[in-house]
């Protein structure tokens, strides 16, 4: 999940494959991280968070595991459906932050029929 | 129920031009975020309101960059003399709870 320059690093899966998309976090501090996904032409929507007492998260075909040493976070979809197609941000609240949020470059991720 | 909106979807303007970029929160949101999201890249913060005060205005750019809110609703980011760089989409976001933003569907700007 770590960004280049100005391009998106990109994951194609085929449909029914689970994905697992990566990100580096910046701030040791941080402790709460969330996962948005964002549809072409559409804002972020949120998918899944999680604070850092906490290594794993279960949600609806998500998961989201937070590996605080490395400082890394993924986000694992199952069986990846067409629809999952989008870009996807991790975002963690800046060093702490109540309410400041910084975001990743994103990953591009495309399911192929 | 509603959610944020944004307007207007799309805005061109010539170099040097001011502009007006509107965001209408989810009602009864006490939070809202304006970010900027240049072609291809992630989201950069630009300032934060707490009820109509901006506790945190470091995100803005520079000071052509201004952004109000009234009424604790509606909020209002202002660009003046428009530059090329300042092409992106503006995002606004608002939230009730900690951290549970909610976005808008974003204003493209491009400036020519």
């Amino acid at each position: 999940g770590e960004s280049v320059g100005l391009h998106l690093p990109t994951l194609s899966v085929q449909e029914g494959d689970n994905s697992i998309i990566n990100c580096a976090y910046s701030n040791s501090a941080s402790d709460y991280f969330i996962w948005y996904k964002q549809e072409s032409g559409k804002g972020p929507q949120f998918i899944i968070d999680i604070r850092s007492n906490m290594d794993k998260r279960q949600g609806q075909r998500v998961t989201v595991l937070l590996n605080k040493t490395v400082k890394h976070l993924s986000l694992q979809i199952a069986a990846t459906q067409p629809g999952d197609s989008a870009v996807y941000f991790c975002a963690e609240n800046s060093g702490g932050s109540n309410y400041k949020l910084t975001f990743g470059k994103g990953t591009l991720l495309t399911v192929n029929p | 129920g509603a959610g944020v909106s944004q307007s207007p979807s799309n805005k061109v303007t010539e170099k040097g031009k001011d502009v007006e970029l509107r965001c209408d929160p989810i009602s009864g949101h006490t939070a809202l975020y304006w970010y900027r999201q240049s072609l291809g890249q992630g989201l950069e913060f630009l300032i934060y309101f707490q009820g109509n005060s901006a506790p945190d205005k470091s995100g803005l750019p520079s000071d052509r960059f201004s952004a109000e809110r009234t009424g604790g609703s509606v909020s209002t980011l202002t660009i003046q003399r428009t530059q090329q760089e300042d092409s992106a989409v503006y995002l606004c976001a608002s939230s009730e709870a900690l951290y549970e933003q909610y976005f808008g569907p974003g204003t493209r700007l491009t400036v020519t």
